[in-house]
């Protein structure tokens, strides 16, 4: 399986705060996505993030809201921009390894006050 | 209509019990399926994946997919107090590069 760490665990921001979310993955992948979980949800993709190239975004998610980095086959941040208390979820960074299947980070808890 | 539906429960069984999960879906084009195991305030863990239709078991786990009936299912033998968490199953079109459609999650509790 992939080992993926996400950073921070959990945070409490204040609201029109960002808090960039960073994920890491021990061996290169094509493919990063970001998913957004809402208390008592189910998981929602964000966007895809392909190195070298911008996001691509699922409807209702936009760049300037959701702006992601993805500088190298290893690694990703997610920034939660211009924070209100809506926005508070768990944001999970997964990979896709094929033949093996999709994992996840073990997400980042995020309270906005 | 949802793309993938599935009983958000709580369901509760006694240990040792065998549980049954299960998920349905609209589009035939879905081809790989998973079912992840998610615990309170943790990340989706991938318990099964499997592609097309069959069966696949993996220790006290078995999935099930039947693409004629669009309908998948999990089963849990012998089950645990520590197999108590919330149970998602999911779904793409493609291998690689393609976005999970989840279902719902079932929030299970084995009780001692």
């Amino acid at each position: 399986s992939a080992v993926i760490s996400q950073k921070p665990s959990r945070d409490i921001c204040q609201r029109g705060t960002s808090l960039t979310i960073q994920c890491q993955v021990d061996s290169q992948v094509t493919m990063m996505f970001w998913y957004r979980q809402q208390p008592g949800q189910s998981l929602t993709l964000i966007a895809t993030a392909n190195q070298g190239s911008e996001a691509t975004y699922e409807s209702g998610f936009v760049i300037d809201k959701f702006p992601i980095s993805r500088p190298n086959l290893t690694f990703s941040t997610l920034t939660v921009s211009n924070m209100s208390p809506e926005d508070s979820s768990i944001y999970l960074c997964s990979v896709d390894t094929r033949d093996r299947g999709v994992f996840f980070g073990q997400g980042t808890r995020l309270t906005v006050v | 209509q949802k793309e993938v539906e599935q009983d958000p429960g709580p369901l509760s069984v006694p240990e040792g019990a065998i549980v049954s999960l299960n998920c349905t879906y609209s589009n035939s084009a879905f081809q790989y399926f998973m079912w992840y195991r998610q615990y309170s305030r943790k990340g989706p863990e991938l318990l099964m994946y499997t592609y097309s239709s069959g069966n696949k078991e993996d220790g006290r786990f078995t999935a099930q997919v039947d693409k004629s009936s669009k309908y998948i299912s999990l089963f849990i033998r012998d089950s645990q107090p520590s197999d108590s968490a919330t149970y998602l199953c999911a779904m793409s079109f493609l291998q690689g590069a393609q976005k999970l459609v989840f279902g719902q999650g079932t929030r299970l509790t084995i009780n001692p």
